[in-house]
């Protein structure tokens, strides 16, 4: 099946800094997903992005669908960002199933 | 509009006994499906529909049994109980597959203990 790797697994952050987290994924999709898990364990969407670049206040994803990656970035971050991020996308050509990366943890410091 | 919702948020049951994690949601979404969320294992398929009367297994079906009597409900149960079903169970719904219709929303969750 299709492999989705995120990078870093993890990250620390000063308040204010700004970052960008990586999606690989092995085969070409036609759906991709951020999420944003935060730390009472809710699963938040974020972008749904299979292709070009989308903005929403503080965060914006790019996803570059001929070369197999999703980036997000996030601007001037807060502590209420802190959490863990994934990307998600079908398992397979037609499917219903979503393949999660395993995530990339993000700590906002004060 | 309040999306898709799961209850309980939070379950703790006995090894061997039986209980149904309540999920629905209010978009007229065809497409529901269960996830569960292991530490170091992401989140696995368990089951899912793609309407009213049509389900089939995920990744990992095994101790778990779903129904779909409607557009809004898909119920998750759990025949009897192991520590191994010890997970976080979220419940998640989309229009379709592909395209704009591709975008899959997720329940709160549910956490569940079996002792």
């Amino acid at each position: 099946g299709i492999q989705v790797e995120q990078s870093p697994p993890d990250l620390i952050l000063q308040e204010g800094a700004n970052s960008t987290l990586r999606c690989n994924f092995s085969d070409s999709v036609n759906n991709l997903q951020w999420f944003h898990q935060n730390p009472w364990g809710q699963l938040i969407n974020l972008f749904y992005i299979p292709s070009g670049t989308k903005q929403n206040g503080r965060l914006s994803a790019t996803t570059v669908a001929t070369e197999r990656y999703s980036l997000l970035y996030i601007s001037s971050s807060q502590t209420t960002d802190s959490g863990v991020y994934f990307c998600a996308v079908p398992s397979g050509a037609g499917s219903y199933q979503l393949t999660f990366g395993k995530g990339t943890k993000l700590s906002v410091i004060p | 509009n309040a999306g898709v919702t799961q209850t309980p948020k939070f379950q703790v049951l006995k090894t061997g006994q039986s209980m149904t994690l309540q999920c629905a949601q209010d978009m007229n979404h065809e497409y529901m499906s269960w996830y569960r969320q292991d530490p170091g294992m992401g989140l696995r398929l368990i089951h899912y529909s793609v309407g009213a009367g049509i389900t089939d297994q995920g990744e990992v079906p095994n101790g778990y049994n779903v129904s779909r009597s409607t557009t809004e409900d898909f119920p998750l149960r759990l025949l009897s109980a192991a520590p191994s079903q010890t997970s976080v169970y979220f419940c998640a719904s989309s229009y379709g597959v592909t395209g704009p219709k591709g975008e899959a929303f997720f329940g709160q969750g549910t956490r569940l203990t079996v002792v």
